[in-house]
């Protein structure tokens, strides 16, 4: 079982670039987030879907911008990088409900030099 | 606004000696309380969760209790192994506001032979 696959896994981007983080699930999952990983600071949700065509923002969404046109995927898009974007990110999917399991993404590390 | 506090890393213990990561939690309802692992280079996978107070999280000999009234999900192991060294993260979740996981800043476990 695949379960949520992004891509790619390494990236690095130079200050005024854009691109696009890949993120699909098979699970049939209504629910999607982004999230950054900081050493030390935990996860901060970027942005959420509840469903395809339904977005919002989250803790941190400058800088990012999202679109969720089917059930299985939902990119991330970068505009215009810079530094203080270096970071780790995960994207996840759950079913509805507060005590379902959210399924991780390995990660995509992203450094912005 | 609702946060997860987790206790500071990195924790380092010997093999076999008994493990406690502190979690404690800020919410205005009644949230379900989750811990997930993060082994390197890998995303997040759920280890334990609770849905209710007095209700306890157990899987792969760690357990949790979701403590209510001094709002805790304290995760403890009986005996720690090598390959329990990770990074652990305590979060909780609402059925609302798109199932969000809120995660506190995680914490590091290094288990030396």
């Amino acid at each position: 079982n695949a379960g949520v696959t992004q891509t790619p896994k390494f990236r690095i981007l130079k200050i005024g670039q854009s691109m696009t983080l890949q993120c699909t699930q098979d699970m049939n999952h209504n629910y999607m987030y982004w999230y950054r990983q900081d050493p030390g600071m935990g996860l901060k949700l970027i942005y959420y879907s509840v469903g395809a065509g339904i977005t919002d923002k989250g803790e941190v969404p400058n800088g990012y911008n999202v679109s969720r046109s089917t059930t299985e995927d939902f990119p991330l898009r970068l505009e215009l990088a810079a530094p203080s974007q270096t970071s780790v990110y995960f994207c996840a999917s759950s079913t509805q409900g507060a005590n379902t399991e959210a399924f991780f993404g390995q990660g995509t590390r992203l450094t912005v030099v | 606004g609702d946060s997860v506090t987790q206790m500071e890393g990195p924790v380092t213990l010997s093999e076999e000696a008994f493990l406690t990561i502190n979690c404690t939690y800020t919410a205005t309802g009644y949230p379900s309380l989750f811990w997930y692992v993060q082994y390197p280079g890998e995303g997040l996978q759920l280890l334990l969760k609770a849905t209710k107070a007095d209700d306890k999280g157990s899987n792969k000999g760690f357990e949790a209790t979701y403590r209510k009234e001094t709002t805790s999900f304290h995760l403890e192991k009986g005996s720690v192994q090598v390959s329990d060294s990770a990074v652990y993260f305590c979060a909780l979740r609402f059925g609302s506001q798109g199932g969000k996981l809120i995660f506190g800043q995680g914490t590091e476990l290094s288990v030396k032979p």
